[in-house]
């Protein structure tokens, strides 16, 4: 079955502290990845996304993601958070081929303190 | 990209009634996509809806239950029947554009409280 794990449920940084979040999927065939912010309060917004070609992909806001296809993974980065960087990420799958839906992980809720 | 708007933002309902959530896209999109928040959880795919057809519903979610129209391009409906508090959720529309057709857009969402 198609699934998308995150690793951290919560994680607490204080500002500049650098961010990694992990993702690793489970998913039969060629697929595009996504990462999605939710802010407090706000709707999702896409952070950044990988389809095809260099596995490591800038998003906004300094954040990048680097696709491992070998570990089926795709690792959420930032060099340093700020305090506006507090929000709910979400990891998501689908399959590369035309309109398929979204799968996404459970979620990490990032806290960072200034 | 995009825009969506949903109504409405938010209601507070008795249980055994029913809500009828909207969405309505700016643009013309092929696949629309209904997704159910729980709290503090991620999110799931409820149904797939498309202009034309009947919906396509994920295990755990029935047609009884969520009735979804597709009358156009452009607009859709989920209607959450019966209700109890557990479908107390933030419900969210999506949509793939014709043009970025594996990126999706969501919408606001629908907070629903059952009490």
């Amino acid at each position: 079955a198609q699934s998308v794990s995150q690793h951290n449920h919560h994680v607490i940084l204080s500002e500049a502290a650098s961010l990694e979040l992990g993702c690793n999927y489970s998913y039969g065939g060629t697929v595009n990845l996504f990462w999605y912010v939710q802010y407090p309060g706000q709707h999702l917004q896409l952070l950044l996304k990988y389809f095809s070609g260099d596995p490591l992909v800038k998003g906004i806001k300094g954040f990048e993601a680097e696709f491992i296809k070998s570990k089926f993974s795709f690792n959420l980065r930032k060099p340093s958070v700020q305090w506006s960087d507090t929000a709910e990420y979400f990891c998501a799958v689908n399959a590369n081929q035309a309109g398929t839906a979204l799968i996404f992980g459970k979620g990490t809720t990032l806290s960072v303190s200034s | 990209s995009a825009v969506i708007s949903q109504k409405p933002s938010r209601d507070i309902c008795q249980r055994g009634t029913s809500l009828t959530i909207q969405c309505q896209v700016d643009s013309q999109v092929t696949m629309m996509f209904w997704y159910r928040q729980q709290p503090g959880q991620s999110l799931t795919l409820i149904a797939t809806a498309n202009q034309g057809s009947e919906a396509t519903y994920e295990s755990g979610f029935v047609i009884d239950k969520f009735p979804i129209s597709r009358p156009n391009l452009t607009f859709s409906t989920l209607t959450v029947s019966n209700m109890s508090p557990e479908d107390s959720s933030i419900y969210l529309c999506s949509v793939v554009g014709d043009f970025h057709y594996n990126e999706q857009f969501f919408g606001p969402g629908t907070r629903l409280t059952v009490l």
